[in-house]
């Protein structure tokens, strides 16, 4: 079935570094991608997302290229901020199964 | 504002004490759906519901049960709740099935813990 791996985590970072998330993908026909942020005890909010091959969704500084020739939709920030400390998850959806297929998620933490 | 509303944020119950968590969107959406949350496992779909009266199981269905008798509300109950049910669990809306560019909208989640 379709499938979402995302790079394990934590990932550390300083103030200013450049970040990357990798997520790849396994889906039949033309998914939708997208990513999600999860802030300390809030829920789920969109970040960005893709549709086709090529696309790239931004948000926030934040973006990621559909990839269809290598399944990915990694994510990249040039210069992350202590505000950005979160749970990321990638999530693709389509192919007529009624659900979001979500990655297991990838927690940042950002110091000063 | 749209949003999606759950309740209680934060729960502890004993085995086999029923409960239900409640959640309520604004937005006129059609399509609701729960998610249980585990480490290293991402979101799981528990069950959704295309429209009122119409509910369908997800991918870990069991021991839970779902009611869409308005259009707003769409209930989670644990009829016998267990430790293997503890997790954190998000409701979600959207206008119509996740698809192509449909946008998801979640509550803030509810900490379940049996004992």
């Amino acid at each position: 079935g379709d499938s979402v791996t995302q790079m394990e985590g934590p990932v550390t970072l300083s103030e200013e570094a450049f970040l990357t998330i990798n997520c790849t993908y396994t889906a039949t026909g033309y998914p939708s991608l997208f990513w999600y942020v999860q802030y300390p005890g809030e829920g789920l909010q969109l970040l960005l997302k893709a549709t086709k091959a090529d696309d790239k969704g931004s948000n926030k500084g934040f973006e990621a290229t559909y990839r269809k020739e290598t399944t990915s939709f990694h994510l990249e920030k040039g210069s992350v901020q202590v505000s950005d400390s979160a749970v990321y998850f990638c999530a693709l959806s389509g192919g007529g199964y009624n659900k979001l297929i979500f990655g297991a998620g990838t927690r940042l933490a950002v110091h000063p | 504002e749209a949003q999606v509303t759950q309740n209680p944020r934060y729960l502890i119950t004993v085995t086999g004490k029923k409960l239900t968590v409640t959640c309520s969107q604004n937005m006129n959406h059609e399509y609701m759906s729960w998610y249980r949350q585990d480490p290293g496992l991402g979101l799981r779909q528990i069950y959704y519901s295309m429209n009122v009266e119409v509910t369908d199981k997800g991918d870990v269905p069991e021991g839970y049960k779902v009611s869409r008798k308005e259009k707003r509300n769409f209930p989670l109950i644990l009829e016998s709740p267990s430790p293997n049910q503890t997790s954190l669990y998000f409701c979600a809306s959207s206008f119509k099935e996740p698809g192509f560019n449909t946008e998801a909208f979640f509550g803030q989640g509810t900490r379940l813990t049996v004992v």
